[in-house]
Order: C-alpha cells, then structure tokens, then sequence
C-alpha cells in the first residue's frame, strides 16, 4: 500500500515552546490530510482537515490558533502546536488517501510530550 | 450523522480459535467500511474494507469481514488467531456525504484483541 510518513516520532519539548510535525505521502499525491489525536487506549479524534494550497478545516473544539495546519505542497503538510502546554502532551497522527473514496493510510504517529 | 461502534472494549481469545471483533454503523447513503489495526506506539495499519461488492471482505495477515446491511454491521473474523494478532482494532465508516466530500474516516472507539497462547 501507499506509504505516508511523519516525522518526528517522538518529541519532548519544554511548555511555551512550539512544535512542529511533518506529514509526507512518499508515492502518491493527496489534496487533503487528517490529523488526529490520540490519548492512551482512546480512539482518534480528528482534529482537522488539511487541505492543500487552502486553510485548513478545523473540527469543533479544536483552537486553530493553537494548531497551526499548513498544507503547501500535494506531499506535505504540517501541524505545528504552538505555545505548547503539559495537556497538549498526546500522541498525534495523520492520514491521507489519494481520493476521498478510497482507504487511508496513516503515519506512524508522534509522541509529544510537553515539560 | 455517521456514527460507527464497537460494542467490546476488549475481546480474548485462545491462539488458534477464531476471532471475531464486532462493529456497528449508522450511515444515510452507502456505507464506506474499514478496519485498522493498531501496535502500542503506531499509526493506523490498514485490513480491509468495504465498498461495493461481495459481501465478504478478504484482507490483509488473513482478517476478513462480512457486511450485513440487514444489521447494519461489519464484524471483523479470523478463522484461526495468532499470539501476534494481539492489538487494537477500529472499525471507520468514510463520511461522504455534505459539500467538499473530504471523505474524513469516523471511528469506532476501538476493540483490544488478546489472544492467549
């Protein structure tokens, strides 16, 4: 299957700092990414809908200040956590598929941890 | 709106014994069906899905999953479980429907399998 790749896999940061995480497609072009969030043995609440060369599309709840989506190529977009504070600790996740129809494929995660 | 459930927080199993993990929808048109598969400190790893088509879904490690419109369901099966299945599961419903069809995935709350040696 297609390959999607985010990067760091793991980060520890001190609060009041930022953070960015990058989310690649390695063989396929995607228009549109997920980013999720994660707490332990919960399922993943969609947090946004990047969308490429566009804003992004934030789910209620979720501070579009505070996570900061940028979608500037067909292969990358990033989730950068701003001002990062000890509950912003979580483990976060992206996805994309090449048509709305067909199956997603998810990075390998990123555990942030927020000091 | 979509909504997707998985009624078991965990599911145990003896190695060697089938396996069946259950799953839910409520969707308005034609479902669009998954399950993924989840290791401690991992992203999402894709089994399956349904479209369109026969009713039983062969995926990847030998899961398969049979989709019963009648009851709404799309219970994840394996004839024959592996220590090594051991993880946790989510059954997604791809929401198409509204303006803009991001195809944004609704996930179940997620099924620990155990499998015992």
């Amino acid at each position: 299957g297609a390959v999607v790749s985010q990067h760091p896999s793991w980060v520890i940061c001190k609060s009041g700092t930022s953070v960015k995480i990058e989310c690649r497609s390695l063989d396929f072009q995607a228009t549109t990414m997920f980013w999720y969030r994660q707490f332990p043995k919960q399922s993943l609440m969609l947090m946004a809908t990047s969308n490429e060369g566009s804003k992004a599309t934030y789910e209620q709840g979720v501070e579009k200040d505070k996570f900061l989506i940028n979608h500037a190529s067909l292969t990358l977009s990033t989730l950068t956590v701003t001002s990062a504070h000890p509950e912003d600790s979580s483990f976060y996740i992206c996805s994309a598929s090449e048509q709305p129809n067909t199956e997603a494929f998810f990075g390998q995660g990123t555990r942030l941890t927020v000091v | 709106a979509q909504s997707v459930a998985q009624p078991e927080d965990q599911v145990n199993v003896a190695e060697g014994n089938p396996l069946t993990v259950k799953c839910t929808y409520s969707v308005s048109g034609n479902p669009y069906l998954f399950w993924y598969v989840q290791y401690p400190n991992r992203g999402l790893q894709f089994l399956l899905k349904y479209i369109t088509g026969d009713n039983l879904v062969k995926g990847s490690y030998g899961f398969e999953a049979e989709f019963n419109k009648s009851q709404t369901s799309f219970h994840l099966k394996k004839p024959s479980a592996l220590v090594s299945d051991s993880a946790l599961y989510f059954c997604a419903v791809r929401d198409m429907g509204g303006s803009g069809n991001t195809g944004k995935l609704i996930f179940g709350q997620g099924t620990t399998l155990q499998v015992k040696p």
